[in-house]
């Protein structure tokens, strides 16, 4: 069974601009979970969605956004890029919210906003 | 609050000393303890998972255990590939959104 996939695996931006991120989840898995990871904050949860819906949100601004599609493959976006955006994104796939769900991660992308 | 906290921050050990990674937890109605794996610039890799305590799981050299309180990931005769950043996760409540550690980073030096 395929694992978790995202790409881009790394990316550069500059200030300002906007990235899209994309995540296949596991065959099968309908939760996708997105999270920001960085040196001094680790983990950060930024929201998670199951079938089609956001049901968790992290605290983090509203140039965060993203979204599910009927094959589970998810999206994140982030517009007006900051430096402090700079940071490993990782997406993780779960299979069934009805019981303790592992996630499973993915490689991650890599931005670097410059 | 729902809080997890990992102890040590960093474990440098030599090949072959065994020793133990800590995850404590204040929360209402564990549901689950997660341990994962992550090596620098990757993914986390599942390790293991927790419902009660009492429960034990092992895996190569590695076993975890769950307390009403907390969690310990015991690492028997390390090898240098058994470096990396230990990170422990609690599902808990009516929320399924995951509450992690800040990890632990461990070096095992040959």
């Amino acid at each position: 069974k395929a694992g978790v996939t995202q790409t881009p695996r790394y990316l550069i931006k500059t200030r300002g601009q906007q990235v899209t991120l994309s995540c296949s989840p596991i065959s099968g898995h309908r939760s996708v979970s997105w999270y920001q990871q960085t040196p001094g904050q680790g983990l950060q949860f930024l929201f998670e969605y199951f079938s089609e819906t956001q049901r968790n949100k992290g605290n983090f601004p509203g140039r965060f956004s993203g979204r599910q599609f009927s094959n589970s493959r998810s999206e994140m976006n982030v517009s007006t890029l900051e430096l402090g955006d700079s940071a490993l994104y990782l997406c993780a796939s779960s299979a069934d919210r009805g019981s303790t769900d592992t996630q499973y991660f993915g490689p991650g992308t890599r931005l670097t906003v410059l | 609050e729902d809080q997890v906290t990992q102890s040590p921050e960093a474990l440098r050990l030599q090949e072959g000393e065994s020793s133990s990674l800590n995850c404590s937890y204040t929360v209402s109605g564990l549901r689950g303890l997660f341990w994962y794996r992550q090596d620098p610039g990757k993914g986390p890799e599942f390790l293991f998972t927790l419902y009660s305590a009492g429960e034990e799981k092992e895996k190569e050299r590695l076993k975890a255990t769950l307390t009403k309180k907390e969690s310990f990931l015991h690492i028997t005769a390390p090898k240098p590939e058994d470096s990396a950043t230990y990170l422990c996760a609690v599902q808990a409540g009516s929320n399924y959104q995951l509450i992690w550690g800040a990890g632990t980073k461990l070096i095992i030096k040959p």
